[in-house]
């Protein structure tokens, strides 16, 4: 099994929707974060998590938001979806020396 | 503020060719560099890291770089070259232990041409 999962892989929805993209692991790390991937701009972090409690937000993080529920997961909400948040997002844990990543999430917002 | 730079977008190689992606960072104190590769429809994978000793790092599938301080640089390398080496690849950089970000490259495509 993956140790760093993301539900769901695709999604396609409308410019104005609510959109929730989840991630879990099973690594037991503390520290997870979000990226999103878009063509020629590599990765950008948009929030990132030191435990359930500490949650800071990234270099792009306008029109996100995230809720660390457990130290497992850690859900990424695109409270008004719009169609320049169409991109590939990544979630990502932590250990001292490392990031290990989720296969990622297509979103396309019409 | 750290920035990662990769300078080619796209490099096509003959398979078994050798093969050369350039990483340059801005200078820091101390740096962790690695290298993760994209397969296509996958999330990324390791290659190798860098975080301290011996300037050449080894790592996984016949890849190699090289760290070079006064050059600000952490270039990728391989000899030979296979078609299943076609992925994006990209560069981070972290200020060292303990510090909760990565800042990545724009990314290299590499397309390996039978």
């Amino acid at each position: 099994d993956a140790d760093v999962t993301q539900t769901p892989r695709n999604r396609i929805t409308k410019t104005g929707k609510r959109i929730m993209l989840e991630c879990s692991q099973t690594k037991g790390h503390d520290r997870m974060y979000w990226y999103r991937q878009d063509p020629g701009l590599g990765l950008r972090l948009i929030y990132y998590s030191f435990d359930v409690k500490d949650i800071n937000k990234g270099e792009i993080s306008d029109g996100y938001s995230v809720s660390r529920q457990a130290q497992a997961k850690f859900s990424l909400s695109l409270e008004s979806a719009i169609p320049n948040q169409t991109a590939l997002y990544f979630c990502a844990t932590k250990s001292d020396n490392e990031q290990f990543f989720g296969p990622g999430t297509r979103l396309t917002v019409l | 503020a750290q920035s990662v730079t990769q300078l080619d977008s796209q490099v096509p190689v003959f398979e078994e060719a050798p093969v050369e992606l350039r990483c340059n960072y801005s200078s820091s104190v101390s740096v962790y560099l690695f290298w993760y590769v994209q397969y296509p429809n996958q999330g990324l994978q390791l290659l190798l890291k860098y975080l301290s000793g011996s300037t050449l790092v080894k790592g996984i599938n016949g890849f190699e770089a090289e760290f070079n301080k006064s050059q600000t640089s952490f270039h990728l390398r391989k000899p030979s070259v296979h078609i299943s080496d076609t992925a994006e690849y990209f560069c981070a950089v972290s200020d060292g232990p303990g510090t909760y970000k990565y800042i990545f490259g724009t990314g290299t495509r590499l397309k390996v041409l039978a």
